[in-house]
């Protein structure tokens, strides 16, 4: 079965800082990544998918996140916070042969001035 | 339609009723999925349909639940005999060709 942890439910960074974010995944097959965000009050929203082809995948806003099939990881990053970054972020996973998608419990991300 | 469209958006309801939750998906979007998402967590898999398909609903928490298509575009999911720990934001998503979904704002179910 896949799975999706993301560590750390809370993360706060000063603006202009280094934004990371971790998400470790669990799939028996090659896996579809995705990283998804959600403003208050609205639906959630792509942010960048990694299916095959390089590993590291450019997303909106300026974040980016690297597959690592050694760590099993897919880890978001954004070198510079801004303000309207805050917000909350889901990892998630589906393999090839299902149409599921499996969401992490989630990061809370706080930016302060 | 533009987007995926829910409703209502809040509903508040007292435990021992059944509620009717609706969804209209992005009109070329063949699928169509629904989660639950409690307070503090991910968005918890519920089921989702193929046109009017519904080839997995293994993420319905109990036979108090079920979902239908029945023209293969606008969804609803029903809660019958709602209880306490239904409270929930349920989320509809519909998926494009490249597999990217697209969220409602979804619809905040209250049960007193």
């Amino acid at each position: 079965a896949q799975s999706v942890t993301q560590l750390g439910s809370h993360v706060s960074v000063s603006e202009g800082a280094l934004v990371l974010l971790r998400c470790n995944y669990s799939s028996s097959v090659p896996p579809y990544l995705f990283w998804y965000v959600q403003y208050p009050n609205q639906g959630l929203q792509l942010l960048l998918k990694y299916t095959t082809g390089a590993t590291l995948v450019k997303g909106i806003n300026g974040f980016e996140a690297e597959f690592k099939k050694s760590e099993t990881s897919f880890h978001l990053t954004k070198p510079s916070a801004h303000m309207s970054d805050a917000a909350e972020y889901f990892c998630a996973v589906s393999d090839q042969d299902t149409d599921k998608l499996i969401f992490g419990t989630g990061t809370r991300l706080q930016v302060f001035p | 339609g533009a987007g995926v469209s829910q409703s209502p958006r809040y509903k508040v309801t007292k435990r021992g009723q059944d509620v009717t939750l609706r969804c209209d998906p992005i009109s070329s979007h063949a699928t169509l999925y629904w989660y639950q998402q409690a307070l503090g967590q991910g968005p918890e898999f519920l089921t989702y349909f193929n046109y009017e398909a519904q080839p997995d609903k293994s993420g319905l928490p109990s036979d108090r639940f079920s979902a239908e298509r029945p023209e293969g575009s606008i969804s609803t999911l029903t809660i019958q005999r709602t209880e306490q720990r239904d409270s929930a934001m349920y989320r509809c998503a519909s998926r494009r060709g490249d597999g990217e979904l697209f969220f409602g704002e979804g619809s905040r179910l209250t049960v007193l």
